[in-house]
């Protein structure tokens, strides 16, 4: 079975800050691992995914994301918070052929 | 890009009606679809896979008769929620598999359910 942690429910951070949403993940298998950003009402839009290769994975709006096997871990990065950036993000990790497994969300708040 | 329609985005109706939400895989081919549902502040639940041409394998908890999953088409997958109460009331959201690799997943746009 797969799983996914994703630490704070709610993170806040100024604008121009660093933006850090931590995600880690268990899996029997080589995983297949997912951001994605919610905004009110709305579907998910996929931020960056990793499969297979580069560890550094970098994604849409300036977020990025590294692997690291050792750690279980796939934590997001952007370095300068935006107010659009305000949203719920959800990490999520598939073995390829099963469904997205989804943590529990982190709500970021951008401060002005 | 992959596009996945849902539709409709916003229904009201009256317990013990039926609602139906669709959603299409527009400029791709989906063998596989997801439906989830999220409760409001939570995460996804998953609630059934859904393969084109064969019944819905659905998770535990779910009620089959409720929640009827069709997907007659690699294109179409559709949503019944069936003789719905006040507590089916959510925001229930399809997501499309492209391809055999697994790794690729577009999600609808979400449709909101409330139930009066």
């Amino acid at each position: 079975a797969q799983s996914v942690t994703q630490l704070g429910s709610h993170v806040s951070v100024s604008e121009g800050a660093l933006v850090l949403l931590r995600c880690n993940y268990s899996s029997s298998v080589p995983p297949y691992l997912f951001w994605y950003v919610q905004y009110p009402n709305q579907g998910l839009q996929l931020l960056l995914k990793y499969t297979t290769g580069a560890t550094l994975v970098k994604g849409i709006n300036g977020f990025e994301a590294e692997f690291k096997k050792s750690e279980t871990s796939f934590h997001l990065t952007k370095p300068s918070a935006h107010m659009s950036d305000a949203a719920e993000y959800f990490c999520a990790v598939s073995s390829g052929n099963t469904p997205l497994v989804f943590g529990k969300g982190t709500r970021l708040s951008v401060i002005a | 890009g992959a596009v996945v329609s849902q539709h409709p985005s916003r229904v009201i109706c009256k317990s013990g009606t039926s609602v139906k939400i669709e959603c299409r895989s527009l400029d791709f081919q989906a063998t596989t679809m997801f439906w989830y549902r999220q409760f409001p502040k939570k995460s996804l639940m998953l609630m059934a896979t859904s393969n084109e041409g064969s019944k819905a394998t659905y998770e535990q908890g779910v009620e089959k008769d409720k929640f009827l999953i069709n997907h007659a088409s690699l294109t179409l997958s559709t949503l019944t929620v069936t003789s719905a109460h006040p507590e089916d009331s959510s925001f229930y959201i399809c997501s499309a598999q492209q391809g055999a690799q697994g790794y690729g997943y577009t999600f609808g746009s979400g449709t909101r359910l409330t139930v009066v």
